[in-house]
């Protein structure tokens, strides 16, 4: 039952180019959706959401883009650092305080 | 800037044995979750918590999983007799919310390995 996928287990991309980590959702009840970072043996750290409301949502290098009718979210990294190689999340909840739904996450390889 | 902790940051244990994990939430966060991750899975819901009682919970949070908020700080989440299939990074996350939507903060993990 995967609600949230990431099609894409892993990606490479050379630093200084944009990268763009891909996520589908099944629920149309989510109304809510986050990226997560996560570095192997630590949590995931909150990077970026998007509200259902909107199509759009920047934050720095970050954006994330919400198309509710194809169910599809992506999050852009701009210009990509080879700090920012992790492996992200994407989640989605519904309305109120309900549970996150993740994704298996892609791992982002940003080469110097 | 406040965060969530956790401890022990890794956990071994005997397979039947009671495990404890610990959770500090953020401090003005109101609602508190547990979450799993198995090895090379996705990360998974366990329970959510809030004003001293569950208000949520997954189909892996049976009779053998129960969470406390045993003060005003500390909030724990307890396996009565491990099994080998609990090995896995245990993470608690808290928000902070009046209803609409907040984001969930997450604490570093406990790794449990049950031999």
């Amino acid at each position: 039952d995967q609600q949230v996928k990431q099609n894409s287990p892993s990606l490479s991309v050379q630093e200084g180019r944009i990268s763009i980590l891909n996520c589908d959702y099944t629920n149309s009840m989510f109304d809510y959706f986050l990226w997560y970072k996560k570095y192997p043996a630590e949590g995931p750290t909150f990077l970026i959401s998007i509200s259902s409301i909107k199509d759009k949502n920047e934050d720095g290098r970050f954006t994330v883009f919400l198309n509710k009718s194809a169910k599809h979210l992506s999050l852009h990294i701009v210009p990509s650092q080879p700090g920012d190689s992790a492996v992200y999340f994407c989640a989605a909840s519904g309305s109120g305080n309900t549970p996150l739904v993740f994704g298996k996450g892609t791992r982002l390889s940003v080469i110097a | 800037e406040p965060e969530v902790t956790q401890t022990p940051s890794h956990q071994v244990t005997q397979m039947g044995q009671e495990v404890i994990l610990r959770c500090v939430p953020i401090s003005n966060h109101l609602y508190f979750y547990w979450y799993r991750q198995i090895l090379g899975q996705k990360v998974e819901f366990l329970v959510s918590f809030y004003n001293n009682e569950i208000s949520e919970k997954s189909e892996i949070f049976d009779d053998q999983f129960s969470v406390e908020r045993p003060d005003g700080s500390n909030f724990t989440l307890k396996i009565r007799s491990t099994k080998l299939e609990d090995s896995a990074m245990y993470f608690c996350a808290s928000t902070f919310t009046d209803g609409g939507q907040e984001t969930q903060y997450f604490g570093p993990g406990t790794r449990l390995l049950v031999l």
